[in-house]
């Protein structure tokens, strides 16, 4: 079945820089989403890939899909404290409506 | 304002027991699903359902069902709950909108099966 692997698995980043985490399909995507999850909290829809080669931007968060729908990134600049917690890639299939997530990006941050 | 609630919010019960976990939401979304949340291991689907009476097994079903005898809610049950089924349960649901199809999550429940 289709999997979804996330690198790095955790990140330690000082307060103020920058840091992309990656995520890889094992299958080509009909799109691919970004969801955040605070510490003790739900995960909150991030965003929405769904062409091949497409970058979006939320004021600090920069969201790509890669050319061949197989992986994407997510690069955060000037990192904050209130950037803390757990990104997830999660990776449609062209069938159905179920996603695939991968396990997740948890990022901490030195002040 | 619409809403996907869980409950309980956290339980205790011992090897061997039936639990049921509650997810109720108020959006009117025909799909709804099931997943658990383990260290290392992101979010697992265990089972998910496109409709009233529509049920599909997830990645991680065995020992678990669920039954979807109307919109709004999709009850998750452990048959007969085991330690390595302690966990965080979340119950989302989702309906796709001008192209976009968005995964809105409760709260969570946490599970610990002594």
């Amino acid at each position: 079945g289709q999997q979804v692997m996330q690198i790095p698995q955790y990140q330690h980043v000082q307060e103020g820089e920058d840091f992309t985490t990656y995520c890889n399909s094992s299958t080509t995507l009909s799109n691919i989403q970004w969801y955040k999850q605070r510490p003790g909290g739900h995960p909150v829809f991030l965003i929405q890939l769904v062409k091949s080669g497409e970058v979006k931007k939320q004021k600090r968060l920069t969201f790509q899909f890669g050319e061949a729908k197989k992986n994407s990134s997510l690069h955060i600049t000037a990192t904050q404290t209130t950037d803390v917690g757990t990104y997830f890639c999660a990776g449609k299939e062209a069938a159905g409506n179920k996603l695939t997530f991968g396990g997740g990006t948890r990022v901490l941050v030195k002040p | 304002d619409a809403e996907i609630t869980q409950s309980p919010r956290h339980k205790i019960t011992e090897t061997g027991r039936q639990v049921t976990l509650a997810c109720h939401q108020t959006w009117n979304h025909n799909n709804m699903f099931w997943y658990r949340q383990d260290l290392g291991h992101g979010l697992r689907l265990i089972h998910y359902s496109y409709g009233v009476h529509d049920t599909n097994k997830g990645e991680v079903s065995d020992g678990y069902s669920v039954s979807r005898s109307n919109t709004e809610d999709l009850p998750l049950t452990l048959e007969s709950a085991a330690s390595s089924q302690t966990s965080v349960y979340f119950c989302a649901s989702s309906e796709l909108s001008a192209g976009q199809e968005t995964q809105y999550f409760g709260p969570g429940t946490r599970l610990l099966v002594l």
